[in-house]
C-alpha cells in the first residue's frame, strides 16, 4: 500500500530534550515535507526537499532541522525543544515533477513539550 | 505572496441537504488549488484539485468544486451531505511560477446532523 508513515504518533517531552521524529514514504516521491498544523493557523510548512541531500527553510524552520540521506526518510529533528513547538506536525510527499502533483500525507505526530 | 482565506470557521447542514465550503485566494498569475479532508486523529486526505480547463472539478466522495477566476474563489461543494462528511476541510493554493510554495487556508470544520 502506498502511503506515509510516522514514528512516534503521540510524544510527550520535557524542554531541551532533543527528539527526532522519522518519516518515511514508499511511493518513490522525490518531494518531502514537513508541517504543523495549530488551530486557526491551518498547516505550515517547516521545511521541504526536493531530492536526497536537498533541503531548504519553509515559512516557520526556527527550532527544527531535517535531513535527507536517503530518497524514502525525511526525520524531523528538535534539537531543543520549547513548548511553543508543542503542536500537530505531518509529514508528506510528492513526485515533485509538477507544481500540480497532489500531495499524500501521513497520519501526524502530536507533540507536547511541557 | 499567496494566500489562502476560508472565511468560515464552521459550517453547520442537515443530512440530504447541499452543503458549501468557501475559500477564496490570493495569488499572482493563474492558481493550483486543492481541496483536503481530515478526520479525527488522521492525515490529510486527497479530495480534489484545478489544475488548468473546465472550471468545474469533480472528486472523490461527490465532491466537487468551482473554480471562479474572477472572484479568485474555489469553493467546495455537495448535492447531499451525509453525516460520515463530518471532518475538518482544507483549502490549499501552489502558484505555478513557485513549486516549492503550497499554503493552506486555516481549516473550515463541517458538522453533518441527521
Amino acid at each position: 500500500e502506498a502511503q506515509v508513515t510516522q514514528n512516534p504518533r503521540y510524544l510527550i517531552t520535557v524542554t531541551g530534550k532533543k527528539l527526532t521524529v522519522t518519516c518515511s514514504q514508499n511511493m518513490n516521491h522525490e518531494y518531502m515535507s514537513w508541517y504543523r498544523q495549530d488551530p486557526g493557523l491551518g498547516l505550515r510548512q517547516i521545511y521541504y526537499s526536493m531530492n536526497v541531500e536537498v533541503t531548504d527553510k519553509g515559512d516557520v524552520p526556527e527550532g527544527y532541522k531535517v535531513s535527507r540521506k536517503e530518497k524514502r526518510n525525511f526525520p524531523l529533528i528538535l534539537e531543543s525543544p520549547s513548548p511553543n513547538q508543542t503542536s500537530l506536525y505531518f509529514c508528506a510527499s510528492r513526485t515533485g515533477t509538477g507544481g500540480a502533483d497532489t500531495q499524500y500525507f501521513g497520519p501526524g505526530t502530536r507533540l507536547t513539550v511541557l | 505572496a499567496q494566500s489562502v482565506a476560508q472565511p468560515e470557521d464552521q459550517v453547520n447542514v442537515a443530512e440530504g441537504n447541499p452543503l458549501t465550503v468557501k475559500c477564496t485566494y490570493s495569488v499572482s498569475g493563474n492558481p493550483y488549488l486543492f481541496w483536503y479532508v481530515q478526520y479525527p486523529n488522521r492525515g490529510l486526505q486527497f479530495l480534489l484539485k484545478y489544475i488548468t480547463g473546465d472550471n468545474l472539478v469533480k472528486g472523490s466522495y461527490g465532491f466537487e468544486a468551482e473554480f471562479n477566476k474572477s472572484q479568485t474563489s474555489f469553493h467546495l461543494k455537495k448535492p447531499s451531505a451525509l453525516v460520515s462528511d463530518s471532518a475538518l476541510y482544507f483549502c490549499a493554493v501552489r502558484a505555478r511560477y513557485n513549486n516549492n510554495d503550497m499554503r493552506f487556508g486555516a481549516g473550515t470544520r463541517l458538522t453533518v446532523k441527521p
